[in-house]
């Protein structure tokens, strides 16, 4: 079946620090996955995805690359800042059938000034 | 142009009463898909719209959850004899063609509270 893993939060950061949330996935075949967030009040929106092996998905200076061999899509942003905290979701989707998102359990990210 | 609406942007109902969600997507995509938001489950898929395509129920949790999709554009969600379980964000999601990669974008949601 499929099904994503990522990192449990919460994760407090100090503005300027380096992120990392893990993200693993399980699927058939070759998803395509994503990174999606949820800022304080709004909704959901993509940040970034990337749709085959090898792919480097990024956007506001996040970056995340499709490792098949790993089965992972970690998202990456060298230098946080205090309007990056918000909850972060790693999902996939498959190329046929539904199409619809599988999503991880989100981790939320505070950063601190 | 605008994006996804949903209404009502929140919702209040005793046990037992039926609620219907509303869904206007973005004009001229043509799949359309319902996701429920709860502290128990994370986000779940419910069902996915496609075209005039018969819909894919598969993520519907009972048989109290039903959807329509008219004219192939807006969408009701109802819920038959609501339980306190069902408390959640509802919400609704739209992509050009539903096909594999496509960007999903999501409406603000609708949130449920059953007392």
């Amino acid at each position: 079946g499929n099904s994503v893993t990522q990192m449990e939060g919460p994760v407090t950061l100090s503005e300027e620090a380096f992120l990392t949330i893990n993200c693993t996935y399980t699927a058939t075949g070759y998803p395509s996955l994503f990174w999606y967030v949820q800022y304080p009040g709004e909704g959901l929106q993509l940040l970034l995805k990337a749709t085959k092996a090898d792919d480097k998905g990024s956007n506001k200076g996040f970056e995340a690359t499709y490792r098949k061999e790993t089965t992972s899509f970690h998202l990456e942003k060298g230098s946080v800042q205090v309007s990056d905290s918000a909850v972060y979701f790693c999902a996939l989707s498959q190329q046929t059938g539904a199409n619809n998102l599988f999503f991880g359990t989100g981790t939320r990210l505070t950063v601190i000034p | 142009g605008a994006g996804v609406s949903q209404s009502p942007s929140n919702k209040v109902t005793e046990k037992g009463k039926d609620v219907e969600l509303r869904c206007d997507p973005i004009s001229g995509h043509t799949a359309l898909y319902w996701y429920r938001q709860s502290l128990g489950q994370g986000l779940e898929f419910l069902i996915y719209f496609q075209g005039n395509s018969a819909p894919d129920k598969s993520g519907l949790p009972s048989d109290r959850f039903s959807a329509e999709r008219t004219g192939g554009s807006v969408s009701t969600l109802t819920i038959q004899r609501t339980q306190q379980e069902d408390s959640a964000v509802y919400l609704c999601a739209s992509s050009l063609i539903g096909q594999g990669g496509e960007t999903q974008y999501f409406g603000p949601g609708t949130r449920l509270l059953v007392l």
